[in-house]
């Protein structure tokens, strides 16, 4: 009963690294997501994937990149951490769109 | 542009007391809303969904109204406790990948 699994929790990079942080369900959903929440504003959407194979940008895609081998597995990559790119990270999946989300716990992310 | 709007951004009340949540979008044009709750720390858990056709659902202590034409949710909790205090979000679908969030009211139950 793990639901969406997210990896690290806690991550500091310094400006100019990269680093994946791994997503994982297995709940069979088609539909995953990467959102970030920035303190005092709403989630915003980076990248989405409707299956395996199939991504797509979200509202805002820049300094990112994903890629879906699986159904099970949505990583996200960021090359070239910036400051801008503080913020905390939310894997999510759906069934369906439209549907209730299920969300991972999240992953903390500083760039210093 | 769909903006999703929830005031108060934090709110306290004491233990016992009923409680309603406010949730207001400027395009009328939606599927659907949920209500999420979000503990410290912690990812955010579905509460409910209620579709554009419906004007409320319930799940226990918590029940969402929505009325599109006015553009506004509210999410009320009954008879509050210590362990609801937590972020509340709410989220409309207007179709596709366009699901927007509102910022969230903090909520503190005092006990």
């Amino acid at each position: 009963n793990a639901g969406v699994t997210q990896t690290p929790k806690f991550r500091i990079l310094k400006i100019g690294q990269s680093m994946t942080l791994q997503c994982t369900q297995d709940m069979n959903h088609n539909y995953m997501y990467w959102y970030r929440q920035d303190p005092g504003m709403g989630l915003k959407l980076i990248y989405y994937s409707v299956g395996a194979g199939i991504t797509d940008k979200g509202e805002v895609p820049n300094g990112y990149n994903v890629s879906r081998s699986t159904t099970e597995d949505f990583p996200l990559r960021l090359e070239l951490a910036a400051p801008s790119q503080t913020s905390v990270y939310f894997c999510a999946s759906s069934p369906t769109e439209g549907s209730r989300y299920t969300f991972g716990s999240g992953t903390r992310l500083t760039v210093v | 542009k769909q903006e999703v709007t929830q005031i108060p951004a934090a709110l306290s009340v004491p233990e016992g007391e009923n409680l309603v949540l406010n949730c207001s979008f400027t395009d009328s044009a939606i599927y659907n809303l949920q209500w999420f709750r979000q503990d410290p720390g912690k990812g955010l858990t579905s509460l409910l969904l209620i579709q554009s056709s419906q004007r409320e659902q319930t799940s226990g202590r918590l029940n969402a109204s929505l009325d599109k034409s006015s553009g506004r949710s509210t999410l009320y909790i009954a008879a509050s406790q210590p362990g609801d205090s937590a972020t509340y979000l709410c989220a409309v679908w207007a179709g596709g990948f366009k699901t927007i969030f509102g910022a969230g009211t903090r909520l503190f139950v005092k006990a």
